[in-house]
């Protein structure tokens, strides 16, 4: 089972809003990853966390804050984000290859956000 | 830097036309290179994968090969069918664990 679950599917907010976005997997993953794509573009990665430390942070904003619970579960908080941060949020999850080496990354169907 | 070149933007063909997509990294030290396809509405999906030490891999009608020395990888798809149709997306791997850097998406359409 190579599955990565998101949700919601959908989410519309506020710029005044406080939102959640969540991810979880049950492939044994020790990596888990928050992309951002915009329409007609490719995925740009966020955050990646690793053994739930957060080892990559690509200078997002302090609006998007993530959180990795546990091994299976990451979150992404919202808050006070502006409509140009309207986009479809990916989440993926790979194995931590050796050495810190890249492995294969499976994404989840991602959550479709509109910011008013 | 961090950069991957993906041609053509789009790609029409008919079906049981071959489908051949091109990239191009600009780190020597990447060593992954997958292909994802990303449907309308979903996320991306792994179709093939390959690694610095092969030059090439097949999977069905689906192929990739790989030239280290050029820092080329392109994706060969046969026999292509309609539900080939989708955003094609080629990615290398950066120093930085585990980061991958997309390439621009190729929209393949197969028309019956």
């Amino acid at each position: 089972d190579t599955e990565v679950t998101q949700t919601p599917k959908h989410l519309v907010m506020g710029m005044t809003n406080k939102k959640s976005l969540k991810c979880e997997q049950h492939m044994g993953h020790r990596a888990m990853y928050w992309y951002k794509q915009k329409a007609k573009k490719p995925p740009e990665l966020m955050f990646v966390y690793s053994y739930e430390k957060l080892s990559i942070n690509e200078s997002v904003p302090s609006r998007f804050s993530p959180e990795c619970p546990n091994s299976s579960l990451l979150n992404l908080h919202l808050h006070a984000l502006q409509p140009e941060d309207s986009a479809l949020y990916l989440c993926a999850s790979s194995q931590p290859g050796p050495g810190g080496a890249t492995d294969t990354q499976y994404f989840g169907p991602g959550t479709r956000l509109t910011v008013l | 830097g961090e950069n991957v070149e993906q041609h053509p933007s789009t790609l029409s063909v008919q079906e049981g036309d071959s489908a051949v997509i091109k990239c191009t990294y600009s780190d020597s030290a990447s060593n992954y290179f997958p292909w994802y396809k990303q449907e309308l509405g979903k996320g991306p999906q792994l179709i093939i994968d390959i690694r610095s030490n092969v030059g090439e891999k097949k999977d069905q009608r689906i192929a990739v090969t790989l030239n280290k020395t050029a820092k080329h990888f392109s994706l060969h798809i046969t026999e292509t069918q309609p539900e080939d149709s989708a955003v094609y997306f080629c990615a290398a791997s950066y120093t930085g664990f585990q980061k991958l850097v997309f390439g621009t998406g190729t929209r393949l359409l197969v028309s019956p």
